[in-house]
């Protein structure tokens, strides 16, 4: 079945750099773009970017501009998002999630969610 | 700080109806389409609704939603305990070149 897989927990001292794995599954990778998508401890959700990952053309939210690089490995089906000079104010949640096909009326929402990585900023 | 305002809560006893909003500005909502995400605790979002008004499959058809002008609208009928819930909606930024999420509420079904 169609499934995104992401890395474990990881807890980061500020100031440090997180990458976040999210392998796909189940269908073909380098057709759907991929998004994350954060959630701070009892907050809503913050689009941080996508990556396409046919050609690896990504584009980021401009709060994260200069701190977050997303990329792609099509031998493996996987993305990943890089955050460097971490605060404690990106503690969160990071989810990959897949946008519906291109040129459908689903494009621009996410049908597939990874189950999510938790990134702890603690010194 | 979001640009898509919902309720922060909304509740209901089962079998009733509930309604969730979500209202915007012209240039967000008004110039895109509306998704619903529903969040269960502890688990990642799932996409509820799509395009104002469409149900992905495996989505009950008590789950329905509407657009109108800025607003856009979550109707849950015949509520049932497994529908307690983060409930979000979204919709495209083009100045983003992404999504803007709405502030979420939360249905308890008393």
């Amino acid at each position: 079945q169609v499934q995104l897989v992401q890395s474990g927990a990881e807890v980061k001292k500020p100031g440090a750099s997180v990458k976040v794995s999210c392998k796909a599954s189940g269908y073909t990778f380098i057709t759907y773009y991929m998004h994350w998508v954060r959630q701070a401890p009892g907050q809503g959700l913050e689009w941080m970017g996508r990556i396409n990952p046919s050609g690896g053309y990504t584009i980021y939210a401009q709060k994260f501009q200069g701190r977050v690089t997303m990329t792609r490995d099509k031998s493996t089906s996987t993305v990943y998002m890089e955050l460097s000079s971490l605060r404690s104010e990106d503690t969160a949640v990071y989810y990959c999630a897949r946008a519906g096909y291109s040129g459908t009326s689903l494009e621009r929402a996410f049908d597939i969610w990874g189950r999510g990585t938790m990134v702890t900023v603690s010194s | 700080q979001s640009v898509l305002t919902q309720p922060p809560s909304a509740s209901g006893t089962p079998g009733q109806r509930v309604t969730i909003s979500c209202s915007g500005s012209s240039s967000i909502i008004g110039s895109n389409t509306v998704n619903w995400y529903q969040q269960l605790p502890g688990t990642a979002p799932q996409l509820l609704i799509y395009s104002n008004n469409q149900r992905p499959s495996g989505v009950p058809d008590r789950f329905s939603g509407s657009k109108s002008g800025t607003s856009a609208s979550l109707a849950i009928s015949g509520l049932q305990s497994e529908d307690e819930a983060y409930y979000y909606c979204a919709t495209w930024d083009d100045s983003l070149n992404g999504p803007v999420f709405g502030t979420g509420t939360t249905v308890t079904v008393l």
